[in-house]
């Protein structure tokens, strides 16, 4: 069993959609939680960055940690073609440690 | 956002040949540097951790003798891959940390290596 899963889709929406994008890991020790956009045949940009659990929100993104039930969420209002890409998970237990991924979401929004 | 590049972007080279990955941290630097490979459709693959002057952590079964790991300086780490065979090609991603309270890892765009 993966220490990370995430669904991987792939996920079509129409523009203007609310999108929830999904990893539930099996590390309780892990406290960091990121998620990363990738275009394709490009490097991960970071996204959102919470540690421990709870809500973060940036402009139209939002991510949700929900360590009792290890399973964290990044949702995105308003969708919008560009956001068309894949979106990986991560996780690590430290601040100084090693990175676990998942093996990403492919999502496509519709104009 | 900081940035990291990542040169040569492409490359096709013959069987048995080596090839030389280079990282680099454009404004500012970065304690430590991994680097990953990438399947199509799959996610990144940690093969090793490399800090500045020391020798590099490699993840079980990367092969420390394929694929060399230098970390010159606080900007630039380098990955060559010796005697590249077919199976070796891949997306080479490099990611750097600024090694700061949190652990965000800016990625370069990728090294697309085609091995014939």
């Amino acid at each position: 069993q993966k220490e990370v899963e995430q669904d991987p889709g792939p996920l079509s929406v129409p523009e203007g959609a609310i999108v929830s994008l999904n990893c539930t890991y099996s590390n309780s020790a892990f406290q960091y939680f990121m998620w990363y956009r990738q275009y394709s045949r490009k490097g991960p940009e970071l996204l959102m960055y919470t540690y421990s659990s709870g809500n973060k929100e940036d402009g139209r993104f939002t991510a949700q940690v929900d360590k009792s039930s290890k399973y964290i969420s990044l949702f995105i209002r308003d969708s919008q073609p560009s956001d068309s890409a894949t979106y990986l998970c991560a996780m690590s237990e430290t601040n100084a440690g090693k990175s676990t991924f998942g093996d990403g979401t492919t999502l496509t929004v519709k104009p | 956002g900081a940035v990291v590049s990542q040169h040569p972007s492409r490359v096709i080279c013959k069987s048995g040949t080596s090839v030389k990955i280079e990282c680099r941290s454009l404004d500012f630097q970065a304690t430590t540097m991994f680097w990953y490979r990438q399947f199509p459709k799959q996610s990144l693959m940690l093969m090793a951790t490399s800090n500045e002057g020391s020798k590099a952590t490699y993840e079980q079964g990367v092969e420390k003798d394929k694929f060399l790991i230098n970390h010159a300086s606080l900007t630039l780490s380098t990955l060559t891959v010796t005697s590249a065979h077919p199976e070796d090609s891949s997306f080479y991603i490099c990611s750097a940390r600024l090694g700061l309270v949190l652990d965000e890892q800016f990625f370069g765009p990728g090294t697309r290596l085609t091995v014939l």
